[in-house]
């Protein structure tokens, strides 16, 4: 069965800190990874994807996240944090075999501090 | 065009009432989705259409009734609801149920029951 984990439903950083956001999955075969974020009373816009090619995925915004088979990881990074980088973030992860559906993580809400 | 747009933005309805929530896409996609999303809460699934057919019903409440008149189409109709059916509703798409490139969700729906 497909899971996946946000560690940290609430993570704070300073204006240029690093970000860091943790998403673990299971999965019994390859899975598609996906970051999602979501601004207050908006939609989900997709940040970056990991579909079997190259393990270090670069998004939109100056983010990107690295897909570690042997960690079951697939982390968010981005190097200088923005105010405009406060948000709630979702990973999401998909399989093939279960017709491309999402299984969404609980969502990390990212605050950060000027 | 590379949008799904939700129409309408906010809705207050009674529980005696029938709305209509509507979703359009025209990127060719021929997978759309329902989700609901509580406050901080990951989007849960409501249905899957496929092909302008309902390929998954995740045990949603009669009350609730989908629609895709078309492949560029897809409404959610809505009576008698309950108060806990507050939430936000995403619509969103996918070029299939077979291409794991991830969803584009629209801009939601912001419904409110009284």
């Amino acid at each position: 069965a497909q899971s996946v984990t946000q560690l940290g439903s609430h993570v704070s950083v300073s204006e240029g800190a690093l970000v860091l956001l943790r998403c673990n999955y299971s999965s019994s075969v390859p899975p598609y990874l996906f970051w999602y974020v979501q601004y207050p009373n908006q939609g989900l816009q997709l940040l970056l994807k990991y579909t079997s090619a190259a393990t270090l995925v670069k998004g939109i915004n100056g983010f990107e996240a690295e897909f570690k088979k042997s960690e079951t990881s697939f982390h968010l990074t981005k190097p200088s944090a923005h105010m405009s980088d406060a948000a709630e973030y979702f990973c999401a992860v998909s399989e093939l075999n279960t017709g491309n559906q999402f299984y969404f993580g609980t969502g990390t809400s990212l605050t950060v501090i000027p | 065009d590379t949008e799904v747009t939700q129409t309408p933005k906010h809705l207050v309805m009674g529980m005696t009432n029938k709305k209509s929530l509507k979703c359009e896409q025209h990127m060719g996609h021929r997978a759309m989705y329902w989700y609901k999303q509580k406050a901080k809460k990951p989007p849960e699934l409501m249905f899957v259409y496929s092909y302008e057919k309902l390929s998954i019903n995740e045990s949603v409440p009669s009350r609730f009734s989908p629609e895709c008149p078309n492949s560029s189409l897809l409404n959610l109709h809505l009576h008698a609801l309950q108060p806990e059916d507050s939430a936000l509703y995403l619509c969103a798409s996918s070029q299939n149920r077979d291409t794991p490139r991830g969803y584009t969700f629209g801009s939601g729906t912001r419904l409110t029951v009284v």
